[in-house]
């Protein structure tokens, strides 16, 4: 197990709505990376959190934004919710930022109606 | 235009066989490159770096060529438990804000008894 873990496992949420996903990175990482993964795709990037600032975005909407906390821990927050919005949600921990060495929690899946 | 692009799969082969995955990728700048593998409805979890002297983990092979911007993987005397997607992955740039990892789409192999 790589120590990362997410929550919620699943969720499902209408199209409109916010939604929150959380993060809790492994020990002693101080990186925290967000991915969308679509059913038969790889993971794309979001974003990424380093000692609480946003070091890096993919070709992502606004409307997805994140938050970083001073033990690590992150938010995904997803506002106005879309259909395509339907992923698994990934997020991966570092140890410094520029790690290559990054592990990734079980996912949120998110089905959004 | 994709950035990271592998061969599309599925691959079925018998145990005991040998596979080879191939991955190409579009930015000359990209730094560091990897192998993840991905079983049904869990995250990734990384399976080698891949370094330009190549590199090898038991039966596992890894080859990158810089100059073709070309990566493969190969699998030797294949086990029923390789049953997975195997994700090509990219690491990009230097400075902040460019550690994003870049994935293919992915190869999903089915070892048959």
């Amino acid at each position: 197990e790589t120590g990362v873990t997410q929550s919620p496992t699943h969720l499902i949420k209408t199209r409109g709505q916010q939604v929150t996903l959380r993060c809790s990175s492994q020990s002693g990482h101080n990186t925290v990376s967000w991915y969308q993964q679509a059913l038969g795709q790889g993971p794309q990037f979001i974003f990424q959190y380093y000692r609480e600032e946003e070091n890096g975005r993919g070709n992502f909407p606004p409307r997805f934004s994140g938050l970083q906390f001073p033990n690590y821990s992150s938010e995904l927050n997803v506002n106005a919710l879309e259909l395509d919005d339907s992923a698994l949600y990934l997020c991966a921990s570092s140890h410094k930022q520029g790690s290559y060495e990054q592990y990734f929690g079980p996912g949120t899946r998110l089905t959004v109606t | 235009r994709k950035e990271v692009e592998q061969d599309p799969g599925p691959f079925n082969v018998p145990e005991g066989a040998t596979v080879a995955f191939n991955c190409t990728y579009s930015n000359s700048a990209s730094q560091s490159f990897f192998w993840y593998r991905q079983d049904c409805r869990k995250e990734p979890k990384l399976l080698m770096s891949v370094y330009s002297s190549g590199n090898e983990d038991g039966r596992f092979t890894a080859q990158l060529n810089r100059a073709s911007q070309y990566i493969s993987l190969l699998i030797r005397d294949s086990k029923l438990s390789d049953s997975a997607t195997y994700l090509c992955v990219v690491r990009e740039g230097s400075g902040a804000g460019s550690y994003q990892l870049t994935f293919g789409k992915g190869t999903k192999l089915s070892v048959i008894p």
